[in-house]
């Protein structure tokens, strides 16, 4: 596609429900990334992908988070038995070069926890 | 903790006014700085990555200068319009943690005003 493409664009889940977030890189992208918005901050770094390797996973916050990108394309973001403090912004972005070069996000999905 | 700072939080300006704002990031360990404008009900767009002590970079009426030595960017926008109303976020890079985060402040919003 043109751009990056992240669905839902809007979730709504009740507490301890599971949520899986999708990610459709540009094609060709290598590198590929999730940051989470929470009100009021800055997108904060999730994990970071070079096609299917998961290169660095640090910024998830609890074992609830997964991500995978198994075939080096599509990625999904899951998070088990949602929180309340889990409501953010979830940000896609790739990239031909890792951070080297400019980062092209998708509109990111809006997760929020009842 | 990496710490990047920006000022102000949010500026209401007159269309036709210019305006800057600040960046603020450890001078120590610096690798890259990237500037985002993100519009409302949008993706963040890049306007620019900056690598060298005393870059300036220039995208139509935006411009940006780096100080990686005292640990600033500043970011100009001359003659305002109303579409330049958007959220603009900084982002960091350092060299240790193998460059796979960036690590963003919380934003400058600005509003221009007919």
């Amino acid at each position: 596609g043109a751009g990056v493409s992240q669905s839902p664009r809007y979730k709504v889940a009740k507490r301890g429900q599971d949520v899986a977030l999708r990610c459709d890189p540009i094609s060709g992208h290598v590198s590929l990334f999730w940051y989470q918005q929470a009100l009021g901050q800055g997108p904060e770094f999730l994990t970071y992908f070079q096609n299917e390797a998961q290169l660095d996973k640090s910024g998830l916050p609890s074992d609830r988070f997964f991500a995978e990108r198994p075939e080096g394309s599509v990625s999904t973001l899951k998070i088990q038995r949602t929180q309340q403090e889990d409501s953010a912004v979830y940000l896609c972005a790739s990239s031909l070069v890792g951070h080297l070069g400019e980062l092209f996000f998708g509109e990111g999905s809006r997760l929020t926890v009842l | 903790i990496l710490n990047v700072e920006q000022s102000p939080q949010s500026l209401h300006v007159q269309e036709g006014d210019s305006t800057n704002f600040t960046c603020s990031f450890p001078s120590s360990n610096f690798y890259a700085l990237h500037w985002y404008r993100w519009e409302t009900a949008k993706s963040p767009e890049a306007l620019f990555v900056m690598t060298l002590n005393g870059d300036e970079k220039k995208k139509g009426r935006i411009s940006a200068t780096l100080n990686t030595k005292e640990g600033y960017s500043y970011l100009y926008i001359k003659g305002s319009q109303p579409e330049d109303s958007a959220t603009y976020l900084c982002a960091f890079i350092g060299l240790t943690g193998g460059g796979n985060k960036l690590t963003f402040g919380t934003g400058t919003q600005l509003k221009v005003e007919l």
